[in-house]
């Protein structure tokens, strides 16, 4: 199985600053297709959670342009440009390579200063 | 818009057998680009992803939990099922449903029904 990791577990953040979560992999995520099978999720509190991005850097629908995807290989990087209030939660990182057998990070912890 | 409705008996007995249903609905379950998936959340810890099935019935399962997992799929009622026996405290979560897109992705999740295991 593919185990994911993610730093920091935690971050407070002042809005309007950016952040930035690390995510890394034990095996490539790269497809033969090309494409990096990588996907962030949001959980806010209290909700289920939701699809922010996508093989690797793609937005999923109504996602704000402040949040970014990027990275290769084994290393990724979720970048928001400039927090607000309402991105507070838990961000996830999975992988879909092996699709439907998926596996979650353990989660990053963003809260406003 | 694709709605996902995790239904479940909230409180299972150890060692009992815990059954869930995830009725979908906004759209039909019959497409070879979807699997339909379990994912849980013990209280105050991270996402577990359980197990997923196709629409003709293969079904995948995380490796440490496959002795314990039957899923099952019923297209013509337009839910899929969960079930997971032997439980124990640890199996207490809150049990997500969802859809995985063609590459994987869940992007439709249904509310979440928490299942305790206690006496």
């Amino acid at each position: 199985d593919i185990v994911m990791t993610q730093s920091p577990l935690s971050l407070s953040v002042t809005p309007g600053e950016p952040a930035s979560i690390s995510c890394k992999s034990s095996q490539s995520l790269l497809h033969s297709n090309g494409y990096h099978y990588l996907d962030w999720y949001l959980q806010k509190p209290g909700q289920s959670p939701q699809l922010l991005i996508y093989l690797g850097s793609n937005r999923a629908s109504g996602v704000p342009d402040r949040f970014s995807g990027s990275g290769s290989g084994t290393d990724f990087t979720l970048k928001i440009s400039r927090v607000e209030a309402e991105d507070v939660g838990v961000y996830y990182c999975m992988q879909v390579l092996q699709t439907p057998r998926v596996t979650f990070g353990p989660g990053t912890k963003v809260d406003i200063k | 818009q694709l709605q996902l409705l995790a239904s479940g008996p909230g409180l299972v007995e150890p060692s009992e057998t815990l059954s869930l249903t995830c009725s979908v609905s906004g759209g039909s379950m019959i497409s070879s680009n979807y699997h339909w998936g379990w994912i849980r959340q013990p209280p105050g810890k991270g996402l577990e992803w359980i197990a997923s099935v196709s629409y003709s019935g293969n079904t995948y399962c995380k490796s440490s939990l496959q002795s314990r997992v039957t899923m099952s799929i019923d297209t013509s009622e337009q839910h899929f099922s969960l079930r997971l026996s032997s439980v124990t405290a640890a199996d207490t979560a809150v049990y997500y449903c969802a859809r995985h897109e063609s590459a994987g992705s869940f992007y439709y999740w249904g509310q979440g029904t928490l299942v305790t295991v206690s006496p």
